[in-house]
């Protein structure tokens, strides 16, 4: 099982809907968790940190769901710049490991 | 202000060739990375610098070696280049290495063809 799991879609979305995915970890030792951002042929940018508890960001949503062992992101109200690739990360301090899933990517269509 | 740049962003070499990517970050942290984001688009870290000690060493061939001449800069150089390895590799800085403070930055990304 790979560490870190995303369905790389495309999730195409009309324009003011709401999407949702998700992103299964395979270690259960695995301590934080971030979304980042990343459009066509530029760098990742961190969207939000996912915490424990849930935390919501204007139109984005995030969870952890520890016993399930993954995180979902939610956008509500899509906006046609809303279209990139979201990628999850999982880390786990104890042995240093840090990965990236393979994105999920996102078009919001007008 | 660029908070962290990479040199060159594109670079197209031949085969067997030995090349090197610099990268620097003028936001002061401690921890610096190394991915490569192959064509299909997986990020996969490489190397991972906090204060000039390495501390995520994945596997990757022995042709690429990091170094860290000081905490703001760390250099990637890659011997004998191989079709392999033409991808886009991002140079990226966290504050720590721990919670929050591990948010990371990355540059804008080397673009590297190997022909």
């Amino acid at each position: 099982r790979k560490e870190v799991e995303q369905d790389p879609g495309p999730f195409n979305v009309p324009e003011g809907a709401t999407v949702a995915f998700n992103c299964t970890y395979s270690n259960s030792a695995s301590q934080s968790f971030f979304w980042y951002r990343q459009d066509c042929r530029k760098e990742p940018k961190l969207l939000m940190s996912v915490y424990s508890s849930g935390n919501e960001d204007g139109r984005f949503t995030a969870q952890l769901n520890r016993a399930s062992q993954y995180i979902s992101l939610l956008i509500r109200d899509s906006k046609l710049s809303d279209s990139a690739t979201y990628l999850c990360v999982v880390i786990s301090y104890g042995n240093n490991r840090l990965a990236f899933g393979k994105g999920n990517q996102v078009v919001v269509i007008p | 202000d660029t908070a962290v740049s990479q040199t060159p962003k594109y670079l197209v070499t031949q085969m067997g060739n030995d090349k090197s990517i610099k990268c620097e970050q003028n936001l002061g942290h401690d921890t610096m990375y190394w991915y490569k984001q192959d064509s299909k688009k997986f990020l996969k870290i490489m190397f991972s610098y906090n204060n000039k000690e390495l501390i995520i060493n994945e596997t990757v061939p022995n042709r690429f070696s990091p170094k860290s001449p000081d905490k703001a800069h760390l250099n990637l150089h890659i011997n004998s280049l191989e079709l392999g390895d033409s991808a886009v590799y991002f140079c990226a800085s966290s504050q720590d290495r721990a919670g929050s403070s591990y948010e990371q930055y990355f540059g804008p990304g080397t673009r590297l063809t190997v022909t």
